[in-house]
């Protein structure tokens, strides 16, 4: 089944201490890309990837990192969470963001303290 | 940033009527528009989609109008079912391959 996962769905953990949310996709995608998603707020692009070793800031990328070291994953990483990256965090993937735009995971929650 | 809004936010609708999903973008220059479906504890599902030379496209049940002139999109969804509660979000995609979604309508169907 073509699809894009994302792990772990559920996670809490303590302020400052490393984690990293995985996310592959079984397409041959070139693009990939992770939102949050906050009430009231909607989707908010944190970075993307046009292809292998190429990735891009979005609209919200402080405290966040990225890798795209292979095609098919694109691993999410925050060095020292805060309270405020509290949120719901969804990676997708696309081969033609003119054509169908992005397939979502099914999202991971994260909840910092 | 970009700015895609929603004229309502929440949206309750009987069985059966025809529903209608508004969005507003601000970038005159996107040229390619996508309306997705997000199921709760689900990530957003492509529902449609619409490039901007074309003002209307139809889907199953869904029907997508562009307006370029007023920069507005609007999703229609014949004969509602209790299936299509959901939260619908509008996206444009900008000249830079840039997707912005707007925050989203939450459609409660009645039976």
């Amino acid at each position: 089944e073509a699809q894009v996962t994302q792990n772990p769905r559920y996670l809490i953990t303590v302020t400052g201490k490393k984690l990293t949310v995985t996310c592959s996709q079984n397409m041959n995608h070139e693009y990939m890309s992770w939102y949050r998603q906050d009430p009231g707020l909607g989707l908010r692009q944190i970075y993307y990837s046009m292809n292998v070793e190429v990735t891009d800031k979005g609209d919200v990328p402080e405290g966040y990192k990225v890798s795209r070291k292979e095609k098919r994953n694109f691993p999410l990483i925050l060095e020292s969470p805060s309270p405020n990256q509290t949120s719901l965090y969804f990676c997708a993937s696309s081969a033609n963001l003119r054509g169908g735009g992005y397939t979502f995971g099914s999202g991971t929650r994260l909840t910092v303290v | 940033g970009e700015s895609v809004g929603l004229h309502l936010p929440t949206l309750s609708v009987q069985e059966g009527d025809n529903s209608i999903i508004n969005c507003a973008y601000s970038n005159s220059a996107s040229d390619y528009f996508i309306w997705y479906k997000q199921e709760s504890g689900k990530g957003p599902q492509f529902i449609i989609d619409i490039r901007s030379n074309m003002d209307k496209r139809q889907g199953q049940r869904v029907t997508v109008l562009l307006n370029k002139t007023v920069k507005h999109l609007s999703l229609q969804i014949a004969a509602t079912q209790p299936g299509d509660s959901a939260v619908y979000f509008c996206a444009e995609n900008t000249p830079f391959n840039q997707f912005y979604f707007g925050t989203g309508t939450s459609l409660t169907v009645i039976p």
